[in-house]
């Protein structure tokens, strides 16, 4: 059975940087994670994908600010140069076979 | 540009039915499998439903299995969620979102969202 852990919340200061992470169980470990955000009282927008082999893509227009990585089954965002309008929740999705799997969320807070 | 718009939410009475709509632009449709994908008030995203380019092959997550039908109209252009014996849990904003397809299930572009308030 496919499960996806975030941690709940993240916090740090502005300008700083931030890094969430996203953790896969069960399942085929060959399928991307993907990093989508939600700022509040909007929908989500698609970040960037983090493929197996380590290689990754990110949105139409997503800033640099914004990088990923991948280590077996975890996937990372770092939010980098961290700005108020980046307050919001962040969220990673990934599949196996016929299920698709969001995490819980993470709640980035700048302080 | 991609572009996904939702219609079709409002307010049914528990155990009524519903059918979504998204219209997609921008792309060619028949070529991405599309998604249906709910948020409850104040909590997070729940996958609802996939479909494949051509139509043939849909997954349904286990909560709405029997209840709801995804299904696409190519020709169209639109993506539909046919819901079925409504409950109050079934209350969220609806998205629809593309993904690749052929296995790949990575959720690129997201509509605005339609909201479904199921209550007496």
């Amino acid at each position: 059975q496919l499960v996806v852990t975030q941690s709940p919340s993240a916090s740090a200061s502005l300008g700083a940087s931030v890094k969430l992470t996203c953790s896969r169980s069960g399942g085929h470990n060959s399928y991307a994670i993907v990093w989508h955000q939600q700022l509040p009282e909007k929908g989500p927008r698609y970040l960037m994908r983090l493929n197996s082999d380590g290689s990754h893509s990110k949105g139409d227009g997503i800033p640099g600010r914004f990088s990923g990585s991948r280590s077996g089954t975890e996937g990372y965002l770092t939010i980098s140069n961290l700005q108020s309008g980046d307050e919001g929740d962040y969220y990673c999705q990934t599949w196996d076979a016929g299920i698709l799997v969001f995490g819980s969320g993470t709640k980035v807070t700048v302080l | 540009e991609v572009q996904l718009l939702e219609s079709g939410g409002g307010l049914v009475q528990p155990g009524g039915s519903l059918r979504l709509s998204c219209a997609a632009s921008g792309f060619t449709f028949m070529n991405y499998a599309m998604n249906w994908v709910r948020q409850a008030p104040g909590e997070g995203l729940e996958w609802v439903s996939i479909i494949s380019g051509d139509g043939a092959t849909t997954f349904h997550a286990n909560s709405v299995q029997g209840r709801f039908t995804i299904s696409r109209d190519n020709s169209q252009n639109t993506l539909y969620l046919q819901m079925n014996s409504l409950s109050v849990e079934d209350t969220a904003v609806y998205y629809c979102a593309k993904a690749p397809g052929g296995g790949d299930w990575a959720l690129e572009h997201w509509g605005q969202g339609t909201l479904v308030t199921v209550s007496s």
